[in-house]
């Protein structure tokens, strides 16, 4: 199977610090998209970002930024100067070329006062 | 153009119960897949469907589960006799007749007593 890996498990960080968390993905596909979503303690997911496979530029957001380098297979998400309400759960997941989307096991960050 | 709907959000059943989630994709959208979100893990593929076909039920249990997406009305995600082990956030997305971007619902958390 092609996985994520999301090694962090929990991060714990104090408010205004930077935040990075990592995903690293497997794939046998030439054409992938790769996705960050939050998931909050209300428990809906919500949509990051999606990156394609042919476009390795970063991305800034906001307070968020998005470092995609193939060489390492890897799409780590930055949280700068990170707040209380930063406090979720983050998946990052991958789409092929098929319709299935694979799912890390999220990184539950916890954003303290 | 209301999001992907899911109802209901919350559900409760006693083992051997039957439990009905449906999924009302987003509009224009032909394209319905169900995931599933144990606790402490990522989301996993369980099935997809266009109306009126199942196009791939790879992630679904063999016994108990099933999936319809009818020519009128919401995806249903049915599953008999529910075991405890069924506890878990049932979350639907739908997508484009292109394919493309899933969007998800909010989830529904079915809980097994």
């Amino acid at each position: 199977a092609q996985k994520v890996t999301q090694a962090q498990t929990e991060i714990s960080v104090v408010e205004k610090e930077d935040v990075t968390l990592d995903c690293v993905y497997e794939t046998r596909d030439t054409t992938y998209y790769l996705f960050w979503y939050k998931q909050p303690p209300s428990g809906e997911l919500v949509f990051l970002i999606r990156r394609n496979s042919f476009d390795e530029q970063n991305e800034i957001s906001g307070r968020y930024s998005w470092n995609f380098q193939k060489s390492t297979s890897s799409f780590n998400f930055t949280i700068t100067a990170s707040q209380v309400v930063d406090s979720a759960v983050y998946f990052c997941a991958r789409g092929g070329s098929n319709y299935k989307l694979t799912f890390g096991k999220g990184t539950l960050l916890t954003v303290n006062p | 153009n209301a999001g992907v709907m899911q109802n209901p959000r919350h559900l409760v059943r006693r083992r051997g119960q039957e439990a009905r989630l449906r999924c009302s994709p987003m509009k224009g959208h032909s394209h319905v897949y169900w995931y599933r979100q144990l606790p402490e893990e990522g989301l996993k593929f369980m099935v997809y469907l266009q109306k009126e076909n199942i196009i791939d039920e790879s992630g679904m249990p063999k016994e108990r589960f099933s999936a319809e997406f009818p020519k009128e009305g919401p995806s249903i995600l049915r599953i008999q006799q529910v075991v405890r082990g069924d506890s878990a956030a049932y979350f639907c997305a739908s997508s484009p007749p292109e394919l493309g971007e899933q969007f998800f619902g909010p989830g529904t958390r079915l809980t097994v007593l």
